[in-house]
């Protein structure tokens, strides 16, 4: 069966500090890769989602970056933190085309101070 | 692009009594239909979905109805229970998911 990790759990961060938050998934191959953000505990933001290794698309200017290094792996990170960049950061996967079927992992508490 | 909006924002039930949560999108397009079940600090669960061929899906407890025409569709649970308390979204997507804001379902014992 397929399983997805992120970690940490939780983060509290300075703000202008550096932010990478990871994202594996296990039991399947090739598949579709996203971040969210979770604000306020209501909500889901799509930041970025990618097809393959390499392959980025984002969804929103902003702070962050996202990179594929490996087929089932993702990564988010930022150079400088800023205050705004607080929430719940969850990544998902799902097979085939974007979209349909996705599945979260547990998520990330991210509090930058 | 795609639009999702859902109500209530917040529903409160006895237990074993019913809940309704209904969404309504824009795009005509929009093909598969998720509900998520959010607990406290946790990541979203995918509870039931429906596909725009179907009218009506069951699991259970748990039911959701497509009405294509008017382009909404809402989740029932039935014979709710403290456990069911959680955030609820709903999603629509033809290409990419896109959700709607939530809804906080708090089932009184």
């Amino acid at each position: 069966s397929q399983t997805i990790h992120q970690w940490p759990a939780t983060l509290v961060q300075p703000v202008g500090s550096p932010l990478s938050l990871e994202c594996t998934v296990e039991g399947t191959s090739n598949p579709n890769l996203y971040w969210y953000r979770q604000a306020a505990g209501r909500g889901l933001q799509l930041l970025f989602y990618s097809v393959g290794i390499g392959q980025i698309s984002s969804e929103v200017p902003q702070n962050l970056s996202a990179s594929r290094p490996q087929d089932r792996q993702f990564i988010l990170s930022s150079k400088k933190l800023l205050l705004s960049d607080s929430g719940f950061y969850l990544c998902a996967w799902s097979v085939g085309l974007p979209g349909p079927e996705q599945f979260f992992g547990p998520g990330t508490r991210l509090t930058v101070l | 692009g795609e639009n999702v909006e859902q109500h209530p924002s917040t529903l409160s039930v006895q237990e074993g009594d019913s809940a309704v949560i209904k969404c309504t999108y824009s795009d005509s397009a929009s093909n598969y239909f998720p509900w998520y079940k959010q607990e406290l600090g946790k990541g979203p669960q995918l509870i039931i979905d429906i596909r725009s061929n179907v009218g009506e899906k069951k699991d259970q407890r748990i039911a959701v109805t497509l009405n294509k025409t008017a382009k909404h569709f809402s989740l029932h649970i039935t014979e709710t229970q403290p456990e069911d308390s959680a955030v609820y979204f709903c999603a629509a997507t033809g290409g990419k998911l896109v959700f709607g804001a939530g809804t906080i379902l708090r089932v009184k014992s």
